[in-house]
Order: C-alpha cells, then sequence, then structure tokens
C-alpha cells in the first residue's frame, strides 16, 4: 500500500513568514510522529500523536511551531514567524500497535528560510 | 532521558570489505534499538532493531547488529558491503516498546569504493 506521505516537497519562504506542512500517514496507523533533520544531524524529535492527541510534544522547540491532527489522520506541522535556524527538513512517521510501532517514515520537507 | 553516540562520522571502505559502525547509547531505562539507513533523497528506512530476546539481530540486504548490555553499544555489521550501500546510517534508541520517540545518533556515513 501507500506509504507515508509529505507535502510539499520544498518550501522556500521569507524571514517572518508563516508555513505549514503537511503529514499523510500510512492507512490505520494511529500513531503520527514529526521529526526535524538539520544538515549533517540525525533526526530530532518534535511531537508524536496517538489519535487525534498530542501524546508528548516535548520535543517542539519554542511557541512558534505547533502542529495538529483533527481527525487522527492526516497531521498538520505549523510554523509562524519563521526564523532562519527553521531550515531543515521536517520527517514524519507513522506507526500501529498492529506493526508493534514500528515508525515508517515520509521523504520529507525541505524548509528553507531566507 | 536516551541518547545514542555514533563514533565515526564517516567511513569508507572498498567493494566487497567487511564493515562495522559503531553506536552506543546510555539510558536510564531499559531501551529498545534500531537502525536506520538513508539513501540519497530518500526517506528513513528501518534496516533491524533490537526489542528482546537474542542480542544478535538481522536485518535486511545483509546487515547484522549484536546489543551489548554491558557496554552500552549496538554495532552495526556487513561481512562484505556493495556499492549499492553507500548511505547515511543512524542508530536510534527509545525508551520502550509501544508508540515512543526516537533518539537518534548524528548519523555515519557510508562510502563505497570500487
Amino acid at each position: 500500500g501507500a506509504g507515508v506521505s509529505q507535502t510539499p516537497s520544498n518550501k522556500v519562504t521569507e524571514k517572518g513568514k508563516y508555513v505549514e506542512l503537511r503529514c499523510d500517514p500510512i492507512s490505520g496507523h494511529t500513531a503520527l510522529y514529526w521529526y526535524r533533520q538539520s544538515l549533517g544531524q540525525g533526526p530530532e524529535f518534535l511531537i508524536y500523536f496517538q489519535g487525534t492527541g498530542a501524546a508528548d510534544d516535548s520535543g517542539l522547540p519554542n511557541d512558534r511551531f505547533f502542529a495538529v491532527r483533527p481527525e487522527g489522520s492526516v497531521s498538520t506541522l505549523k510554523i509562524q514567524r519563521t526564523e532562519r535556524g527553521d531550515s531543515a527538513v521536517y520527517l514524519c512517521a507513522s506507526s500501529s500497535l498492529a506493526g508493534a510501532y514500528e515508525q515508517y517514515f515520509g521523504p520529507g520537507t525541505r524548509l528553507t528560510v531566507t | 532521558a536516551q541518547s545514542v553516540t555514533q563514533l565515526d562520522s564517516q567511513v569508507p571502505v572498498f567493494e566487497e570489505a567487511p564493515v562495522e559502525l559503531r553506536c552506543n547509547y546510555s539510558s536510564s531505562v531499559s531501551v529498545y534499538l534500531f537502525w536506520y539507513v538513508q539513501y540519497p533523497n530518500q526517506g528513513l528506512q528501518l534496516l533491524l532493531k533490537y526489542l528482546s530476546g537474542s542480542t544478535l539481530v538481522k536485518g535486511i540486504n545483509g546487515f547484522e547488529a549484536e546489543f551489548n548490555k554491558s557496554q552500552t553499544s549496538f554495532h552495526l555489521r556487513k561481512p562484505s558491503v556493495h556499492i549499492s550501500d553507500t548511505a547515511e546510517y543512524f542508530c536510534a534508541v527509545s525508551a520502550g516498546r509501544g508508540a515512543q520517540k526516537l533518539v537518534f545518533g548524528q548519523g555515519t556515513r557510508l562510502t563505497i569504493n570500487p
């Protein structure tokens, strides 16, 4: 079946603008995760959802970052007042109990803040 | 809290030679360990995982890893590499089974020379 998809694949925005990044998880996966990968680094956890609720948002760097998953499927990561330091690849993953919660990753959205 | 250290940022090897990518972790609780591979311009793919049981785990593409609790290590090995193994490899740890965030190391770039 289809894997995790993320849109857009690339996003260039100006400093101070608002951006939304979308993640479509594998159908039926109850858990959804967001990570951020800066150049030359491993992915860093941001937030994860179990169903519609954020089960752990301890990785969100500040209150400019927010994520939602209103119907327990698609999720949107929202970044307000973007800064150049927000430039990174944003990765989404999903998992399910049936799959022993193995995380399947999407291809990522490359965000560049100019 | 968990942390992961990948001791080598880059590992160059010749084709058909053996390779070992090193990973050490720290945690105050029992952990579950993973190796992911990231091919150029692609998402992360799970190579193998250790949850419990045998300390030697086998994964895809001929890779294997050994969990060593006393040395807090989870090194990845392959007896004979191929050009197609050129990629970035990430070691990751989670605090337990279920929907848990992953903590990643900084990655090791494996370069295979003909």
